[in-house]
């Protein structure tokens, strides 16, 4: 059980355009789901909670407008990264929420590269 | 604000030998996770403690929590090449909410 499913696992996009990248949970329901970014060689760095049916909390520094979270099911939230430049390429991964464990549980990332 | 020390940063070790590393703070927190991270992947929870002096086993690996609850170590035994990975140690405070915290990570390379 606690399965994450993020998608897509690799993109490539031209700079300016805006990509979505989805986490599932996949057998269990999540009400909070954590983004983060992570830099070669680097931990990982929380870039928001997302709560599902209320906006996002952004750690400080994190555009909101630059990234769009949206949570709209207890299974699914989704980040997206709107006009995006080449310093925007990074590994971003998901993870859930267990709400009895209060353990997150990871997806696999998404290497974005922008051109 | 609160942070955890990991350490060692990198480890680079024979196959067989046994492995340790340590997470410490100075703050004092309600459950320690293990995550190990291979190369491309998101992690994988390993270990999950919730207890002060906490002793939980997980095939050759074995953490504790240690009894201040600020600190927990990560203990592997008998290496094979497939433990190479980044593994992060994560510390959770209750602040109201939940938060998690994780350490900057031990690189461990094992030379078969």
């Amino acid at each position: 059980g606690a399965v994450v499913s993020q998608h897509p696992s690799r993109v490539i996009c031209k700079s300016g355009t805006s990509v979505k990248i989805e986490c599932r949970s996949l057998d269990f329901q999540a009400t909070t789901m954590f983004w983060y970014r992570q830099f070669p060689k680097k931990s990982l760095m929380l870039m928001a909670t997302s709560n599902e049916g209320s906006k996002a909390t952004y750690e400080q520094g994190v555009e909101k407008d630059k990234f769009l979270i949206n949570h709209a099911s207890l299974t699914l939230s989704t980040l997206t990264v709107t006009s995006a430049h080449p310093e925007d390429s990074s590994f971003y991964i998901c993870s859930a929420d267990i709400l009895a464990k209060n353990i997150q549980y990871f997806g696999a990332g998404t290497r974005l590269s922008v051109l | 604000g609160q942070q955890l020390n990991q350490s060692p940063q990198s480890m680079f070790i024979q196959e067989g030998e046994d492995v340790s590393m340590n997470c410490t703070s100075s703050s004092i927190f309600n459950t320690w996770l293990w995550y190990k991270q291979d190369p491309g992947e998101g992690p994988v929870l390993l270990i999950a403690l919730y207890k002060a002096g906490e002793l939980t086993s997980n095939g050759r690996l074995t953490a504790q929590f240690g009894i201040t609850r600020k600190d927990s170590f990560l203990n592997i035994s008998a290496s094979i090449p497939s433990d190479v990975g980044i593994y992060f140690c994560a510390g959770q405070l209750n602040t109201g909410g939940f938060k998690t915290i994780f350490g900057a990570g031990t690189r461990l390379f094992v030379k078969a």
